[in-house]
């Protein structure tokens, strides 16, 4: 079974609008970490927001927020006004604690911002 | 430089050989680990290190082998290389626990011909 799903292959927003990227995991462990990394077409691996199991609030970096409904084990990524440089693939990923901690990522959405 | 970094950034090999990407990290981080990218699949973890001379197998391990003798290093070999093992290979390093980050390379761009 996916640890990490997120459904939107593709998204399409405007500038300066927000948008929403859906991102649902799975464990059963008590204690781990969901994290947003953020791709654009260059290649690199962007860490954007971390949120963990334990933190009562959503994360917020910036334009960047995390909004974390952990009994419906989702943590869903909030981009506020949007730009035309967050045209990119995003990821969600968790780490699990229980083991080796590992990092498992889901499959990514593909975000355009057009003008 | 401090970092992590991924040689060769490109690479082009037959099938059928050796071939080994090479990954270094200067932050003494504990954990290595070794994705690959396809279009469709997002990154799925080869292969992982929690410390030196501890290894283990990620989600699609077969036909890749790892060593990690010392911290900063962890080399990913592909045996004999097959078309299926085009991709782009990201090595990846980060501190203990559920609440780190992991810091990426920049990439290496495999073709098999």
């Amino acid at each position: 079974a996916q640890k990490i799903t997120q459904t939107q292959p593709g998204m399409f927003v405007q500038e300066k609008e927000a948008v929403t990227l859906d991102c649902t995991y799975d464990t059963s462990d008590q204690s781990y970490g969901l994290f947003w990394y953020k791709q654009p077409s260059s290649g690199e691996m962007i860490f954007l927001i971390y949120q963990g199991s334990y933190d009562e609030q959503n994360a917020t970096e910036g334009r960047y927020s995390l909004n974390f409904q952990k009994a419906r084990k989702s943590a869903n990524l909030v981009i506020s006004a949007s730009q035309l440089g967050d045209s990119a693939m995003y990821f969600c990923a968790m780490r699990e604690v229980s083991g080796y901690s590992t990092l498992t990522f889901g499959k990514g959405t593909m975000l355009l911002v057009s003008p | 430089d401090a970092g992590i970094t991924q040689s060769p950034r490109y690479k082009i090999t037959e099938t059928g050989r050796q071939v080994t990407l090479m990954c270094h990290q200067t932050w003494s981080h504990s954990y290595m680990f070794w994705y690959r990218q396809d279009l469709g699949h997002g990154l799925r973890l080869i292969y992982y290190s929690a410390a030196a001379d501890i290894t283990d197998k990620g989600e699609v391990p077969d036909g890749y082998v790892v060593s990690r003798s010392k911290t900063e290093n962890f080399p990913l070999t592909l045996e004999s290389a097959t078309r299926s093992q085009t991709s782009v290979y990201f090595c990846a390093s980060s501190g203990q626990g559920s609440d780190t980050e992991a810091f990426f390379g920049q990439g290496t761009r495999l073709t098999v011909v």
